[in-house]
């Protein structure tokens, strides 16, 4: 069965400092997978998507994530934190027929030390 | 243009009742997809409705249900409503299938069931 794996529950970055949300998947076609960011009070805003091609995917708001099938990741980078980014982050892949089923992982909430 | 509205944004019901929450599309977007969000299980997909025909379904009980309008906005219902079903439920919209096409939540619809 599909299945999305986000190990860290919650993670703290000083302001400034690097970034990087791990992300592991189970499925046993080419997945298609999504990383997405939930602020308090507001809805699922999309970061980026991978789909096939290069598995180096930019997204908005300056994050990146990089798909490596030989360790079934898709971890979320970002060179430089601001305080706006903390948010809790939601990895997803694709299942289903033609992909419609979204499934996603627990979570990971990051906060941002100033 | 105008995003994924969801009405009613908060609702309190009692055990055995039943709701109906509403979802209406962006213009021009056709897939309309349904999730529930709880602070146990996380983000689970309920179902996805396209041109009017569920094309997804979740691991719901058959107390979920939903259609779509020929204009795509979408309602869920849930009959004899358990305190479990407590959540945000959460409605998406995209042009076509949602794993080619990028997915836009609505603020969600919060159901508390006393």
């Amino acid at each position: 069965a599909q299945s999305v794996t986000q190990p860290d529950i919650h993670i703290t970055v000083s302001e400034g400092a690097s970034l990087e949300l791990r992300c592991n998947y189970s499925y046993g076609a080419t997945p298609y997978l999504f990383w997405y960011v939930q602020s308090p009070g507001q809805g699922l805003q999309l970061l980026l998507k991978y789909f096939s091609g290069d598995t180096l995917v930019q997204g908005i708001k300056g994050f990146e994530a990089e798909f490596k099938r030989s360790q079934s990741s898709f971890n979320l980078r970002k060179p430089s934190v601001h305080w706006s980014d903390a948010a809790e982050y939601f990895c997803a892949v694709g299942a289903g027929s033609s992909a419609s089923k979204i499934i996603f992982g627990s979570g990971t909430r990051l906060s941002i030390r100033p | 243009k105008a995003g994924v509205t969801q009405t009613p944004r908060y609702l309190i019901k009692t055990r055995g009742q039943q709701v109906t929450l509403s979802c209406s599309p962006i213009s021009g977007h056709r897939s309309v997809s349904w999730y529930q969000q709880t602070p146990g299980q996380g983000l689970q997909f309920l179902f996805e409705y396209f041109s009017e025909t569920q094309r997804n379904k979740g691991n719901f009980p058959g107390r979920f249900s939903g259609r779509q309008f020929s204009n795509s906005r979408s309602e869920m219902n849930v009959s004899t409503l358990e305190l479990g079903d407590s959540a945000l439920y959460l409605c998406a919209s995209s042009k076509d299938r949602a794993y080619q096409e990028t997915q836009y939540f609505g603020p969600g619809t919060r159901l508390l069931v006393l």
